[in-house]
């Protein structure tokens, strides 16, 4: 099983452009996560997905969109990428919500530089 | 609205020291809490995972503990390593939702 991947791995953008980063899983899990990780700020929560088709805002959705349109897909969309969104990617998968099972699996991540 | 608090920010330690890691949260409504490992330039590795039934998790040379009403965690290491050098991230978990501490960055002296 290769987990979780995510391409690309690192990518410059110019301000006002955009770009979609794809997650994929091939744990059949339920559950997929966007975070994004900042010196001194922890990972914080984008955007999640419990399912199929559903898709949810975490801590810090503004400026990015997602869709989950295949169990095993996750993408990211940046429509108009500021500076501000200069960050690692981390997307995240679990099996469910119980307690027991809620182990999450991180991919390698995305550099994203936006100049 | 939960946080997560992770200290020491950074931590060295001569090898073979056993040594304990630190993390504190506000809201202990948690589902779970679970301990990561992250090397640099690399994702999440799931280290160790508490239901908030449970008061400790053990795996090799790691223990966890989970004190709810106290809100507080921690992650033992024993007999370190300079193979553990590493950052370590402790993740308080609500309902399909992780809040993440910001790490502490260990360090092992060989």
């Amino acid at each position: 099983n290769a987990g979780v991947t995510q391409t690309p791995k690192f990518r410059v953008l110019k301000t006002g452009q955009s770009m979609t980063l794809l997650c994929a899983q091939d744990m059949n899990h339920e559950y997929m996560y966007w975070y994004r990780q900042d010196p001194g700020m922890g990972l914080r929560l984008i955007h999640y997905s419990v399912g199929e088709g559903t898709t949810a805002k975490g801590e810090v959705p503004d400026g990015y969109n997602v869709s989950r349109l295949k169990k095993q897909n996750f993408l990211l969309g940046l429509e108009s990428a500021a500076p501000s969104q200069t960050s690692v990617y981390f997307c995240a998968s679990s099996y469910g919500p119980s307690p027991a099972s809620d182990t999450q699996y991180f991919g390698p991540g995305t550099r994203l530089t936006v100049l | 609205k939960q946080e997560v608090t992770q200290i020491p920010a950074a931590l060295s330690v001569p090898e073979g020291e056993n040594l304990v890691l630190n993390c504190s949260f506000t809201d202990s409504a948690i589902y779970n809490l679970q301990w990561f490992r992250q090397d640099p330039g690399k994702g999440l590795t799931s280290l160790l995972l508490i239901q908030s039934s449970q008061r400790e998790q053990t795996s090799g040379r790691l223990n966890a503990s989970l004190d709810k009403s106290s809100g507080r965690s921690t992650l033992y290491i024993a007999a370190s390593q300079p193979g553990d050098s590493a950052t370590y991230l402790c993740a308080a978990s609500g309902t399909y939702k992780y809040i993440f501490g910001t790490g502490t960055r260990l360090k092992v002296l060989a």
